[in-house]
């Protein structure tokens, strides 16, 4: 069983949808980090959290330290949000990634 | 500022040669991390480095090395290649305080490696 668990590893949504990933891991952590992929590899940091909520734009993270887990949120979803969305956890001296979430907005 | 540039950004290699790949971080970041990217295995943590000592490393043999020099570049080496080398490998820079992987992560582009 891996140490981070996404689902779902695929989600097609429909422009304007709300689209909800999580995130379950098992490891003790000190932080979480989302990050997104677009084709191509490029990767960029969404969030960095340890606790509560954070918000930027249309995008909203989650974390619930007691029960291992973390959503991403995204509202009023856009063709250009399809990526691979991947989960990492920052546990002792390593990161350990999720396997990632492909979304695909369709217009 | 300048991102995180990753040079070369495309290389083929054959079995049993070494490689190096360079990363200059954001100006100013001292914590540089590297990534490997595989279709099989995601993506998984080699190591980083904050103001030239290696602090953190992942689980890669030996053959996978790196450093970092004064002025925070790093460099990060493979050595007698193997097929199963083919990746692509991110770096990426954060400030560093604390804990540097408890810090938002920066990433450079990549340099897809190919082993043939």
């Amino acid at each position: 069983k891996n140490e981070v668990e996404q689902s779902p590893q695929n989600l097609t949504a429909q422009e304007g949808e709300f689209i909800t990933i999580n995130c379950s891991y098992s490891v003790g952590i000190s932080a979480l980090h989302w990050l997104q992929q677009h084709p191509g590899g490029g990767i960029v940091s969404l969030f960095m959290l340890s606790s509560g909520k954070k918000k930027h734009g249309r995008l909203i993270a989650t974390i619930n330290i007691q029960e291992k887990h973390s959503s991403l949120h995204i509202t009023a979803s856009h063709p250009r949000d399809s990526a691979v969305y991947i989960c990492a956890v920052s546990g002792g001296d390593k990161l350990i990634f999720g396997t990632g979430t492909l979304l695909a907005v369709q217009p | 500022k300048a991102g995180v540039t990753q040079t070369p950004r495309y290389l083929i290699k054959t079995r049993g040669q070494q490689v190096t790949l360079s990363c200059s971080p954001i100006s100013g970041h001292r914590s540089v991390s590297w990534y490997q990217q595989t279709p099989g295995q995601g993506l998984q943590f080699l190591f980083e480095y904050f103001s030239e000592t290696q602090r953190n490393k992942g689980n890669f043999p030996g053959r996978f090395s790196g450093r970092q020099f004064s002025n925070s570049r790093s460099e990060m080496n493979v050595s007698t290649l193997e097929l199963g080398d083919s990746a692509l490998y991110l770096c990426a820079s954060s400030l560093g305080a604390g804990d540097p992987l408890e810090n938002e992560q920066f990433f450079g582009p990549g340099t897809r490696l190919t082993v043939l």
